[in-house]
């Protein structure tokens, strides 16, 4: 079943608000790692954290691993109509497997 | 490179027809999986093959086989389609070392059983 949860389901932000979406897992998770899918397109790699209480950037994008790894967030500074899509974390337990949460869907308004 | 690619990208099946997904990747990855989406289900592991030659059942693995015909060649085959499998299927391949990397995926394939 699933094993990392998501939220929110769905978010709507006016373009130049910040927006974020939290993952949540039960189990201690060896990695995360988030992807955004664009309506209609497939899955892309953002980025990988694996440290304990890690904290990466990417532009406007910071990504943060909780310190017992167990769950994470994506926060976007400052919106745009391009950050538009689904956005997954996905965490791996140690074995081969990536579990996938239920993705948080962003809709910008212009 | 052309990475992942997916074969057909719609399909339209009656209930208890067979089909056949192909996936091919260029980038020598020895990891390739089979996702299904469904809405607010997210992406669900159907299987993967960790190496050539290796087959392992994912979270919802029972409906579907699944053949490694070399390290480019997963696919994934239907036998007699019902209309719970209607999704769109993933696929996707990732090189294991040193660790576990990204996943990069085909376009995806539209499956309607009706």
């Amino acid at each position: 079943g699933q094993q990392v949860m998501q939220i929110p389901q769905y978010q709507h932000v006016q373009e130049g608000e910040d927006f974020t979406t939290y993952c949540n897992s039960s189990t201690t998770l060896s990695n995360i790692q988030w992807y955004k899918q664009r309506p209609g397109g497939h899955p892309v790699f953002l980025i990988q954290l694996v440290k304990s209480g890690e904290v990466k950037k990417q532009k406007r994008l910071t990504f943060q691993f909780g310190e017992a790894k167990k769950n994470s967030s994506l926060h976007i500074t400052a919106t745009q109509t391009t950050d538009v899509g689904t956005y997954f974390c996905a965490g791996r337990t140690g074995a081969n497997n990536l579990f996938f949460g239920t993705g948080t869907r962003l809709t910008v308004i212009p | 490179n052309a990475g992942v690619t997916q074969t057909p990208k719609f399909q339209v099946l009656k209930t208890g027809q067979s089909m056949t997904l192909q996936c091919a990747q260029d980038m020598n990855h020895n990891s390739m999986y089979w996702y299904r989406q469904d809405p607010g289900m997210g992406l669900r592991l159907i299987y993967y093959s960790a190496s050539e030659g290796t087959t392992d059942k994912g979270e919802v693995p029972n409906g579907y086989n699944v053949s490694r015909l070399n390290k480019r060649e997963f696919s994934l085959r239907l036998e007699s389609a019902a209309p719970s499998q209607t999704s769109v299927y993933f696929c996707a391949s990732s090189e294991v070392v040193p660790v576990y990397g990204k996943l990069f995926f085909g376009s995806g394939t539209q499956l309607s059983v009706l």
